[in-house]
């Protein structure tokens, strides 16, 4: 299994509602990670989490929760978005997280926020 | 500090026309190199990589070499097919879970 799964893959909510973005990959990596990626954009660093703990959290506002709940699941609970948070969220994992190693990606989740 | 400079598009090309889409680097130390592919509606794949200078990644028919002095990791395609049409990505990987992604090149390929 070389596949990282994201669900759901498209959602819409409003300013007010809260939801989560889920990512499962049984690869055995150890880093996973959230990207977002707006249109005609490359995707943006967001989290990185490494052996379950966050590692990097690139100044993400905090109406973004990440959450590892264990090694082949990572969360990402959203509250209070703005419109300008619609965007594809990219999910993807890595062997080690230890640098010089390729990710694999998930398909994303397109988000709308109205 | 580390970033990756890719050439503006759409690159748009005829089948079996020859492909460029040039991408160069600026990084401290030695990094390693990537080009990923997005399809519409989907995520990034891996096309290909390289991990030390002179290397050659190739996959698919496409071909990038790493190339140091002049801090550029060229993707190369001999004949491309309109199943090639996608956005390629330049990417550097050096900081320990950090990679920096270019803009993005979208290859527009017609019959």
């Amino acid at each position: 299994d070389t596949e990282v799964t994201q669900t759901p893959k498209h959602l819409v909510m409003g300013m007010t509602n809260k939801k989560s973005l889920k990512c499962e990959q049984h690869m055995g990596h150890r880093a996973m990670y959230w990207y977002k990626q707006k249109a005609k954009k490359p995707p943006e660093l967001m989290f990185v989490y490494s052996y379950e703990k966050l590692s990097i959290n690139e100044s993400v506002p905090s109406r973004f929760s990440p959450e590892c709940p264990n090694s082949s699941l990572l969360n990402l609970h959203l509250h209070a978005l703005q419109p300008e948070d619609s965007a594809l969220y990219l999910c993807a994992s890595s062997l080690t997280g230890t640098g010089k190693e390729k990710l694999f990606f998930g398909s994303g989740t397109q988000l709308s926020v109205l | 500090g580390n970033s990756v400079t890719q050439m503006e598009g759409p690159v748009t090309l005829s089948e079996e026309a020859f492909l460029t889409i040039n991408c160069t680097y600026t990084a401290t130390g030695y990094p390693s190199l990537f080009w990923y592919v997005q399809y519409p509606g989907e995520g990034l794949q891996l096309l290909l990589k390289a991990t030390k200078a002179d290397d050659k990644g190739s996959n698919k028919g496409f071909e990038a070499t790493y190339r140091k002095e002049t801090t550029s990791f060229h993707l190369e395609k001999g004949s491309v097919q309109v199943s090639d049409s996608a956005v390629y990505f330049c990417a550097l990987n050096y900081n320990f879970n950090k990679f920096y992604f270019g803009s993005g090149t979208k290859l527009n390929v017609k019959p």
